[in-house]
């Protein structure tokens, strides 16, 4: 158990509607990073928050979108669905150390229909 | 900018056998390097890291890896595979400044065959 919780884990709905997606990093971590992973792009970095503050966008599409909140949890939207936005969406939490290392949660695995 | 390739989309062992799983990295800074593991419907779990210091680091489920920087590699070996070790790996690269994302590789499907 990584200490980062994700919900849901599994998610079905149709093309054209939106979703959120919950992340709670571990107890203490600051920051905040989604990873979009799917089965042609790999593992794709899309958007990284630091204490409530966007640090830095990867390859994150305009029709999604992301927030850290106060309690440091953390929620990606992803609105007008296309089929090709079925993937696994991984969050995961980095302490403050200067060692690197990221802690991922289980991911929550969107399928659009 | 950093970029990792992993040389090898699938490797099938044998149980008992030699694992080597190859990683080469791109990176215009010092890096810190790892390897994560992901079993089916999981997350991804850090097996290993380099950061500074010893170049040969030794991670869990009896995994280790060499940071070479002449050959800017970090390929990941075990001395004999279990058939548990059936999984993806992928190896990540960042740079030595806080706060960076990690780059990940394609990913090494390792088959252990009894």
């Amino acid at each position: 158990d990584s200490g980062v919780t994700q919900t849901p884990k599994h998610l079905i709905t149709a093309t054209g509607q939106r979703v959120t997606l919950r992340c709670s990093p571990r107890s203490g971590d600051l920051s905040v990073y989604w990873y979009q992973q799917s089965l042609d792009q790999g593992l794709q970095f899309l958007i990284q928050y630091y204490n409530g503050e966007e640090r830095a966008k990867g390859n994150i599409l305009e029709r999604f979108s992301a927030q850290q909140f106060p309690d440091l949890h953390s929620e990606l939207n992803l609105s007008s669905l296309e089929l090709g936005d079925s993937a696994l969406y991984f969050c995961a939490s980095r302490p403050y150390t200067n060692t690197g290392e990221l802690f991922f949660g289980e991911g929550s695995r969107l399928t659009v229909l | 900018a950093q970029s990792v390739t992993q040389l090898g989309s699938h490797v099938s062992v044998s149980e008992g056998a030699l694992v080597l799983l190859r990683c080469n990295y791109s990176s215009s800074v010092p890096p810190y390097l790892f390897w994560y593991v992901q079993y089916p419907n999981q997350g991804l779990q850090l097996l290993l890291k380099y950061t500074t210091g010893a170049t040969l680091v030794k991670g869990i489920n009896g995994f280790e890896a060499e940071f070479k920087k002449s050959e800017t590699s970090f390929h990941l070996t075990k001395p004999s595979a279990h058939m548990s070790d059936a999984a993806e790996y992928f190896c990540a690269v960042t740079p030595m400044e806080y706060g960076n994302k990690l780059v990940f590789g394609a990913g090494t499907i390792l088959r252990v065959k009894s």
